[in-house]
């Protein structure tokens, strides 16, 4: 099946300091991409989706120069935190689709972001 | 989209049949059901879905009312490895999806 991955699965680091996530499709091309983040209990929060090519579109609340989103080819998107605080702590997750059928988004392990 | 409410926890034994319920009473006719899970610290992952019809594939299967205001997942024998959140969630295109508190299970030994 499409396995979607991501790097790193958990990173600690300082407040002030900036943080890169990749998500990568592992065994297909990925159309759209999408990045969720997730408190300790709480349900997934969509981020934003990115196109391959194009600028990302973000959620309401969520800063674009904050969380900085690159989907630059068909098989990888990052997502940067820039100048990371405690309060961006959190569970990032990422999905892939490939655009073939809707329920066919497959999702990525999840990147633990502790910021200190 | 149309909403849906879960219960927030339940408990089954080992084994037997896990019945999860969920209500979306404001679904429209092309409106999808789906359901996702997440283990814990893991990233969801998808179940099953339908539109009007019960559906069944190697992992559950879906049971929709005539009606389709509610619908419920079955996990024919759960086992341990099966304790997570279940979403329901409903959707009648894009991508996007809208994930609520979902039903945290527990699977007893």
């Amino acid at each position: 099946g499409a396995v979607v991955s991501q790097h790193p699965s958990w990173v600690i680091c300082k407040s002030g300091t900036s943080v890169k996530i990749e998500c990568r499709s592992l065994d297909f091309q990925a159309t759209t991409m999408f990045w969720y983040r997730q408190f300790p209990k709480q349900s997934l929060m969509l981020m934003a989706t990115s196109n391959e090519g194009s600028k990302a579109t973000y959620e309401q609340g969520v800063e674009k120069d904050k969380f900085l989103i690159n989907h630059a080819s068909l098989t990888l998107s990052t997502l940067t935190v820039t100048s990371a605080h405690p309060e961006d702590s959190s569970f990032y997750i990422c999905s892939a689709t490939m655009g073939l059928a809707f329920y066919e988004q497959y999702f990525g392990p999840g990147t633990r972001l502790t910021v200190t | 989209d149309a909403k849906t409410t879960q219960p927030t926890s339940m408990d089954c034994a080992e084994g037997r049949a896990a019945n999860l319920p969920c209500n979306h009473s404001t679904i429209s006719g092309n409106e999808y059901v789906y359901w996702y899970r997440q283990i814990h610290s893991q990233g969801p992952q998808y179940i099953i879905h339908g539109l009007k019809n019960n559906e069944t594939n190697e992992m559950a299967s879906l049971i929709i009312t005539e009606d389709r205001k509610s619908s419920t997942l079955i996990l024919p024998h759960a086992t341990l490895r099966d304790t997570a959140v279940y979403y329901c969630i409903v959707r009648s295109g894009g991508y996007q999806l809208i994930w609520g508190a979902g039903t945290k299970l527990i699977i007893k030994p």
